[in-house]
């Protein structure tokens, strides 16, 4: 079965960029049918959704985040990345990243990570 | 804050039923699909209903979900300590350009 796991940094700097990668087991990102989602849940708070791509590179992104968040895909690795710029303390939450279906009307992830914790401060 | 409303908790008695309400409006819950999700202290969210009130491969049918006009609702029947987690609504907005929204969450606790 699909499993999803997050590696980066548990810890960047104010202003940095908080780069994330999830490693996609047990299936092909290249398989489609799918796409690939970051969601973080801030300390204590609920859960927001991030965007996605689908393993072609196409995109979405909350419009929330969209000016600050690049979500890339590398078939290759079967990994799927994020990259957050300008990072402030608002930012420390733990990232989740979970494979997701779409389709008009509908978003839904079934498969998620464990998530990683990830801290802003100097 | 969501555009989706949440109470922050509920509780029940073991074999009791449990009911938590997501409300929100035209452009999320009364055009589009509702989602739930369960997560369990210091776990990531589990997908329990899909689509309304579908349940996934291997959710218990004591897990229930339905919708009506802007509003929906999880029904946990025959509670269980087990189900004492943070349950998370969803739904896709269409407003500003379309995004996917999460519920602030209700604590459910099992007395």
């Amino acid at each position: 079965q699909v499993q999803l796991q997050e590696s980066g940094p548990g810890q960047v700097k104010p202003s940095q960029t908080l780069s994330l990668t999830c490693t996609v087991s047990g299936g092909s990102i290249s398989s489609g049918g799918y796409y690939w989602s970051w969601i973080r849940q801030h300390p204590g708070k609920g859960l927001e959704w991030i965007g996605y791509i689908y393993y072609r590179g196409s995109t979405y992104y909350n419009p929330s985040l969209r000016s600050l968040v690049i979500i890339s895909v590398d078939t290759s690795k079967n990994q799927f990345s994020l990259n957050l710029s300008s990072v402030t303390a608002a930012d420390t939450a733990v990232y989740y990243c979970a494979r997701t279906l779409s389709s008009t009307s509908e978003l839904y992830m079934d498969v998620w990570g464990k998530g990683t914790t990830v801290t802003v401060s100097s | 804050q969501s555009v989706l409303t949440q109470p922050p908790s509920a509780s029940g008695s073991p074999g009791q039923r449990v009911t938590i309400s997501c409300s929100g409006s035209r452009s999320n819950i009364g055009g589009n699909y509702v989602y739930w999700y369960q997560q369990l202290p210091g776990t990531a969210p589990k997908l329990l209903i899909y689509r309304n009130n579908q349940r996934p491969s291997g959710v218990p049918d004591r897990f229930s979900g339905s919708k009506s006009g802007t509003s929906a609702s999880l029904a946990i029947s025959g509670l269980r300590s087990e189900d004492e987690a943070d349950y998370y609504c969803a739904a896709w907005d269409d407003s500003l350009s379309g995004y996917y929204v999460f519920g602030p969450g209700t604590k459910v606790t099992v007395l």
